[in-house]
C-alpha cells in the first residue's frame, strides 16, 4: 500500500538548516509528483514545493532562496532542506503526492508529519 | 499567485444539521480544486477532488460544487465524526495554494 513516512531532527536551533527525508514505498518517485507542505502550530496550510515525477522542481517564492528539494529513486525517498531558520519556519512539516500520475493533481496520500521547533 | 479566500472560519452546527463551506478563488482555476478535512494531530485527508469528485471511502453526505469562481463543501445530516478542519486547495497553477480553512465544531 501507499505511504509516505517524513523522518528529521525535532529541534533545529535558529539561522541552521533544517534536513528532512521523506521515504515512500507502494509507488515509484518516477511517476507521481511528491510535495512538501508545513503547518505552523494552529494555523494553516503552506505549500512549500514539489520534486516532479521527472526530476524537475518548484519551489514556493517565498521560500526560494532557502529551500532546495532532490531526490534519490534509488532508496525511494524525497530531500527537503531549507537554510536560514528562524523561529517562525516552527511547524508540522508533511509530505504528499498527487493522486494521479505524471501530473498535479489532488493530493491523496500523506505522511504522518514531523514537528520541526526552532529555539535555541 | 492564486488566492483562496475560505469562509466561513469557524462554526457550530447541529447534528443532523446541513453545512456549507466556500473557497473563491482570485482567477479561474477550472475544477482543479480539492477539499481536506484534518483533524487534531492528524495529516490532512482529501474528501473531494476536481471540485465535484469524492475520494474513495468518503462518505456520500458529502459533496463538492462549483458556481463560476466559487467553490463548496456541503455535508448534508451532520455526524459528530464531521468535526474537524477543513482546507481546499487550488492546484490549476505554481504555486499551490490553500484556503485558510474552517473550523467546524458541533452544537
Amino acid at each position: 500500500q501507499v505511504q509516505l513516512k517524513e523522518s528529521g531532527p525535532g529541534l533545529v536551533q535558529p539561522s541552521q538548516t533544517l534536513s528532512l527525508t521523506c521515504t515512500v514505498s507502494g509507488f515509484s518517485l518516477t511517476s507521481y509528483n511528491v510535495h512538501w507542505v508545513r503547518q505552523p502550530p494552529g494555523k494553516g496550510l503552506e505549500w512549500m514545493g514539489r520534486m516532479r515525477y521527472n526530476g524537475d522542481t518548484s519551489y514556493n517564492s517565498a521560500l526560494k532562496s532557502r529551500l532546495s528539494i532532490s531526490r534519490d529513486t534509488s532508496k525511494n525517498q524525497v530531500f527537503l532542506k531549507m537554510n536560514s531558520l528562524q523561529t517562525d519556519d516552527t511547524g508540522t512539516y508533511y509530505c504528499t503526492r498527487d493522486r494521479r500520475m505524471y501530473t498535479t493533481d489532488s493530493l491523496d496520500y500523506w505522511g504522518q508529519g514531523v514537528m520541526v521547533t526552532v529555539s535555541s | 499567485d492564486i488566492q483562496m479566500t475560505q469562509s466561513p472560519s469557524s462554526i457550530s452546527v447541529s447534528l443532523g444539521d446541513r453545512f456549507t463551506i466556500t473557497c473563491r478563488a482570485s482567477q479561474d482555476i477550472g475544477n482543479y480544486l480539492s477539499w481536506y478535512q484534518q483533524k487534531p494531530e492528524k495529516s490532512p485527508k482529501l474528501m473531494i477532488y476536481r471540485a465535484t469528485n469524492l475520494e474513495d471511502g468518503v462518505p456520500s453526505r458529502f459533496s463538492g460544487s462549483r458556481s463560476g469562481s466559487d467553490y463548496s463543501l456541503t455535508i448534508n445530516s451532520l455526524e459528530s465524526e464531521d468535526t474537524g478542519i477543513y482546507f481546499c486547495l487550488q492546484h490549476k497553477q505554481y504555486p499551490l495554494t490553500f484556503g485558510s480553512g474552517t473550523k467546524l465544531e458541533i452544537k
